[in-house]
């Protein structure tokens, strides 16, 4: 089983559209969550961190479950700038080795 | 405030020579994280240093890769004898000391001939 899991994608879906991404991971020590974007050729870039109550920026809403080892990203209104590679990050004990899951395609369309 | 800064962004080698890739973090981040990136893959972390120190370097292949962060200059990735299958894009990160966040740098893409 890998260490973190997540769809496999791609989706795609019509602007305005509610998308969202689930991801397990199998370390049930992990301390950290975070889901990051990444753009074609491009760097990977932070889109929030993750934490136990649930966090939300702007259309964007991340939640945990640490008793189902699984994490979620909401996103809504989807706009075409949405479209990208999106990366479920976990971080484990000791604070350094940081596990990425493959990632989610997304496809927004006109 | 400059981001993370790698460099070369591109870099052709061919099989047998040598790879430096060079990162410097952002300013304030005394921790540096290198990953690589095949293509349509997913990141795969290599090593984690702080100044001077290698704390994690479990994603490292045994042979021909190492890793320094010198007390002063960048964090440098060195690859021996590079074989084709090192082709990839190698990114390096930075974190602050609470060493939460992640901040990636644009990236070298190494290509072997």
């Amino acid at each position: 089983r890998k260490e973190v899991e997540q769809d496999p994608g791609p989706f795609n879906v019509p602007e305005g559209a509610t998308v969202a991404f689930n991801c397990t991971y199998s370390n049930s020590a992990s301390q950290s969550f975070f889901w990051y974007r990444q753009d074609c050729r491009k760097e990977p870039k932070l889109l929030m961190s993750v934490y136990s109550s649930g966090n939300e920026d702007g259309r964007f809403t991340a939640q945990l479950n640490r008793a189902s080892q699984y994490i979620s990203l909401l996103i809504r209104d989807s706009k075409l700038s949405d479209s990208a590679t999106y990366l479920c990050v976990v971080k484990g004990t000791g604070g350094f080795k940081t596990i990425f899951g493959a990632g989610t395609r997304l496809f927004v369309k006109a | 405030n400059a981001g993370v800064m790698q460099n070369p962004r591109h870099l052709v080698r061919r099989r047998g020579q040598e790879a430096r890739l060079r990162c410097s973090p952002m300013k304030g981040h005394s921790h540096v994280y290198w990953y690589r990136q095949l293509p349509e893959e997913g990141l795969k972390f290599m090593v984690y240093l702080q100044k001077e120190n290698i704390i994690d370097e479990s994603g490292m292949p045994k042979e021909r890769f190492s890793a320094e962060f010198p007390k002063e200059g960048p964090s440098i990735l060195r690859i021996q004898q590079v074989v084709r299958g090192d082709s990839a894009a190698y990114f390096c990160a930075s974190s602050g000391d609470r060493g939460n966040e992640q901040f990636f740098g644009p990236g070298t893409r190494l290509t072997v001939l």
